[in-house]
């Protein structure tokens, strides 16, 4: 059984860089996609972003010019990297494994979510 | 960009009613790329309905999918108390590759 787990700061400074790491256990970050998606406090779901193990991205173009994706697979990690942070980044950041398969497209597993506030 | 459309917004049943959750798409969208996510508040979207029509682990067969091109409905054939929470469609497709729909609230009358 595939477990995510989201680490880092929960409080962030307008202008300042969002940095969060997801590590995954119970099974390989090989061979698969790993995704970032976000909601805002009491809102809808926002895909930002996903890598596969090789390191190839795709983003949300609505935030591709301040995001970055990276792996590590030794570690079994995955991290987000968010720019110039507004209060509008306020969100619950999930990190998810992205199933590409013949069957669909689909997240399958998620990480349980960690709460990044954006104040001064 | 392909934008999801759900409705209603919010529905209000008793349990043991049924339940007709829609998700609209501004253009067509394979099936195999439909999925459905159930989240409760506090917790984290939890997979449910993938390929439009497959039941993901752990569902039980009171959860339907159907649909094809750009409607597709979620259907709960009859509502239990651990039912009522926030439904999520999401689709990939063409730039941006994955979008959700707003949600629908499923709330007990």
């Amino acid at each position: 059984q595939v477990q995510l787990q989201e680490s880092g700061p929960g409080l962030v400074k307008p202008s300042e860089t969002l940095s969060l790491t997801c590590t995954v256990s119970g099974g390989s970050i090989s061979s698969y996609y790993w995704s970032w998606i976000r909601q805002p406090p009491g809102k809808g779901l926002e895909w930002v972003g996903y890598i596969y193990y090789t390191g190839s991205t795709n983003y949300n173009p609505s935030l591709k010019s301040r995001v970055t994706i990276s792996v590590d697979t030794s570690k079994s990690q995955f991290s987000l990297k968010l720019s110039s942070v507004t209060a509008a980044d306020t969100a619950v950041y999930y990190c998810a494994k992205f199933a590409r398969r013949g069957s669909g497209y689909y997240f399958d597993y998620w990480g349980q979510g960690t709460l990044v506030t954006v104040s001064s | 960009e392909i934008v999801l459309t759900q409705s209603p917004g919010t529905l209000s049943l008793s349990p043991g009613e049924r339940a007709t959750l829609s998700c609209r798409a501004s253009q067509s969208v394979s099936s195999s790329y439909l999925a459905w996510y159930q989240q409760k508040p506090g917790q984290a979207p939890r997979l449910l309905i993938y390929g439009a029509s497959t039941r993901a682990t752990g569902f039980p067969d009171r959860f339907s999918g159907s649909g094809s091109g750009t409607d597709f409905t979620l259907t709960i054939s009859r509502l239990e108390p651990e039912d009522f929470a926030v439904y999520y469609c999401q689709q990939y497709g063409s730039s941006p590759p994955v979008t959700f729909g707003q949600g629908t609230r499923l709330e007990i009358k």
